[in-house]
């Protein structure tokens, strides 16, 4: 089966446009998350969704960053007012609900590499 | 201080050799300990998988943790110019567990 996609895979833009970065998770999996890597540093998480709620948004950094999953599958990540620091590869992950409500073996889409100039 | 702690490397080794990767961690909460390999743009790809103290054995991969020094490693047994990547290892807590914690991964170079 496919894996985690994102859309697109390269996103150049100017300092205060708005961005919307897409995330298709693996069929089945109800879990779904948002994380940001820097260079040379591992991914820094953001938001995690069970099915269409946001079940834990404490690593959005400020309320620029806002992520929705209306449907409970596909998910927009979105930034408003973008800014130079904004700039990394923004990963998608999903996961499937493991026994005893574990949800840590995640599996990570290719990224969207964000650049603001 | 981080709360994991992780050689960036570069570490670089001819091929077949066996390697040793490392991560300490502060936090004695953690419970999952996971070692995903990323290539160079692409996404974290989930390699080992292990639940609290001890080993575990996947074909050339073996991972080991040690909860009493907060110490996890990853051993690649006859390396390829394939294994060359970065490496992350990335943990959690059991109350947590979707959160995962990481390391700011060692880059590995195989050298034919």
């Amino acid at each position: 089966g496919a894996g985690v996609s994102q859309t697109p895979s390269n996103k150049v833009t100017e300092k205060g446009k708005y961005v919307e970065l897409r995330c298709d998770p693996i069929s089945g999996h109800t879990a779904l998350y948002w994380y940001r890597q820097s260079l040379g540093q591992g991914p820094e998480f953001l938001i995690y969704f069970q099915g269409t709620g946001a079940a834990d948004d404490s690593g959005l950094p400020n309320d620029r960053f806002f992520a929705v999953r209306p449907e409970g599958s596909v998910s927009t990540l979105k930034i408003q007012r973008t800014e130079r620091g904004d700039s990394a590869v923004y990963l998608c992950a999903s996961s499937p609900l493991l026994a005893g409500g574990r949800r840590n073996e995640q599996f990570f889409g290719p990224g969207t590499r964000l650049t603001v100039l | 201080q981080k709360e994991v702690e992780q050689d960036p490397g570069p570490l670089s080794v001819p091929e077949g050799a066996i390697v040793s990767l490392n991560c300490t961690y502060s936090n004695s909460a953690f419970q999952y300990f996971m070692w995903y390999r990323q290539y160079s743009r692409k996404g974290p790809e989930l390699l080992m998988y292990t639940y609290s103290s001890g080993n575990k054995e996947d074909g050339r991969f073996t991972a080991q943790v040690d909860k009493s020094s907060k110490y996890i490693s990853l051993f690649i047994r006859d390396s390829q110019p394939s294994d060359s990547a970065t490496y992350l290892c990335a943990m959690s807590a059991e109350d947590s567990n979707y959160q995962l914690i990481w390391g700011a991964g060692t880059k590995l170079i195989i050298k034919p």
